[in-house]
């Protein structure tokens, strides 16, 4: 079983629409989740944090479920500049680093 | 607001060659990062390094890699004889703090390898 997998999508959604992704991850030991968001060609950047109590920023929210090992994301009235690959992302202290997921490829059509 | 620089963005090199990758990190971050993307995969850890010397390394950072801080302020990444799969991107990153994960990444350098 992969590390971490992610529906690598493409995802095409229209202007407005909400969507969410699922990940799931095998490491137990993983202390702490992230989705990163990387536009084509670009570097990763931080979208935001998952915590175990799920948590929102603007249109964006994120839960985690350790019982399962999976984390999402779900992002409500998408906009055209939410077209991008999001990255699953687990941090293991045992580890010290980040393991990424494949990506899931989101495009928001006007 | 405060960045991660790379350069050069991109460089074309002849298999074999010795290629050195240049990074700034955030200047009060203390740990640093090389990560690779080949061309339609996923991002993977190369190395970390923290008070001048490597925390981690992944299976991909074998022999032919190195990394360095010559100063206050540099990150380096040295491959000492490129090979054809070393084409990828290269993403230098920082963090404030270890068990965070959140890092920040540079733009990337683009290694062609011909």
């Amino acid at each position: 079983r992969k590390e971490v997998e992610q529906d690598p999508g493409p995802f095409n959604v229209p202007e407005g629409a909400t969507v969410a992704f699922n990940c799931t991850y095998s490491n137990s030991a993983s202390q702490s989740f992230f989705w990163y968001r990387q536009d084509c060609r670009k570097e990763p950047k931080l979208l935001m944090s998952v915590y175990s109590s799920g948590n929102e920023d603007g249109r964006f929210t994120a839960q985690l479920n350790r019982a399962s090992q999976y984390i999402s994301l779900l992002i409500r009235d998408s906009k055209l500049s939410d077209s991008a690959t999001y990255l699953c992302v687990f941090y293991s202290g045992s580890a010290r680093q980040l393991t990424f997921g494949s990506g899931t490829q989101l495009t928001v059509l006007p | 607001e405060p960045e991660v620089t790379q350069t050069p963005s991109h460089q074309v090199t002849q298999m074999g060659q010795e290629v050195i990758l240049r990074c700034v990190p955030i200047s009060n971050h203390l740990y640093f990062y090389w990560y690779r993307q080949i061309l339609g995969q996923k991002v993977e850890f190369l190395v970390s390094f923290y008070n001048n010397e490597i925390s981690e390394k992944s299976e991909i950072f074998d022999d032919q890699f190195s990394v360095e801080r010559p100063d206050g302020s540099n990150f380096t990444l040295k491959i000492r004889s490129t090979k054809l799969e070393d084409s990828a991107m290269y993403f230098c990153a920082s963090s404030g703090t270890v068990n965070t994960g959140e890092l920040f990444f540079g733009e990337g350098s683009r290694l062609t390898v011909l």
